[in-house]
């Protein structure tokens, strides 16, 4: 059984960076069809796909949020990094990570709340 | 950037009713087209990928359609256990991945 499980801080200051991991546990990290995805959800409001990334570094990006995302894996560790910059009240979601194949997210973490707060 | 328009964006049905739901996209996008179930306080769960396709363990009681810029979603006979919120989702080769608003689906 496929487990996502994101974590980090759950309070970042504005202008600040929010960093995000997620270990995958259960399944093939180095699945060749497979790429790993950031979706998140502001409270009360809907789902937004933020980007994804290949276990070999190959990324995709939200054009609405590229400018200020960075992906990261590590596939020693099973893991992959979310990192969004200059964050302000707006970033604040609930950051889920998911598994993205061909487009279509079919296992979903439990989703870690970030608040942007001074 | 893809566009995807979700309606309603709230409905109340009884139980035993048919619920659909439509997802319209800004441009053509094949059946690129994936549906969700999201409970309160849950992580989305998906139901319906390449716009009519049930995945593994999903009622048959649910169902998709369409093509083109044009999908429905449909709950043949609405279950208490279906109180949630059903998002649409588009993918394609640009790439892009986009979702619609939500419709909350309530028990009248």
């Amino acid at each position: 059984q496929l487990q996502l499980q994101e974590s980090g801080p759950g309070l970042v200051k504005p202008s600040e960076t929010l960093s995000l991991t997620c270990a995958v546990s259960g399944g093939s990290f180095t699945s060749p069809v497979h790429y790993w995805g950031w979706i998140r959800q502001p409270p009360g409001k809907g789902l937004e796909w933020i980007a994804s990334i290949y276990y070999t570094g190959s990324t995709l990006y939200s054009p609405s949020l590229k400018s200020r995302v960075t992906l990261s894996v590590d596939t020693s560790r099973s893991q992959f990094s979310l990192k969004l910059n200059s964050v302000t009240a707006a970033d604040t979601a609930v950051y889920y990570c998911a598994r993205d194949w061909r487009g279509s997210f079919d296992s979903w973490g439990q989703g870690t709340l970030v608040s942007v707060s001074s | 950037d893809i566009q995807m328009t979700q309606s309603p964006s709230s409905l109340s049905a009884s139980v035993g009713d048919r619920v659909t739901i439509t997802c319209q996209a800004s441009q053509d996008i094949s059946k690129f087209l994936n549906w969700y179930q999201q409970k309160p306080g849950k992580a989305p769960k998906l139901l319906i990928y390449d716009a009519s396709n049930l995945e593994t363990g999903v009622p048959s009681r649910f169902s998709g359609g369409g093509s083109g810029t044009d999908f429905t979603f449909t709950i043949s006979s609405l279950q208490p256990e279906d109180i949630a919120t059903y998002y649409c989702q588009s993918y394609d080769n640009l790439p892009d991945r986009a979702f619609g608003q939500g419709t909350k689906v309530e028990i009248k």
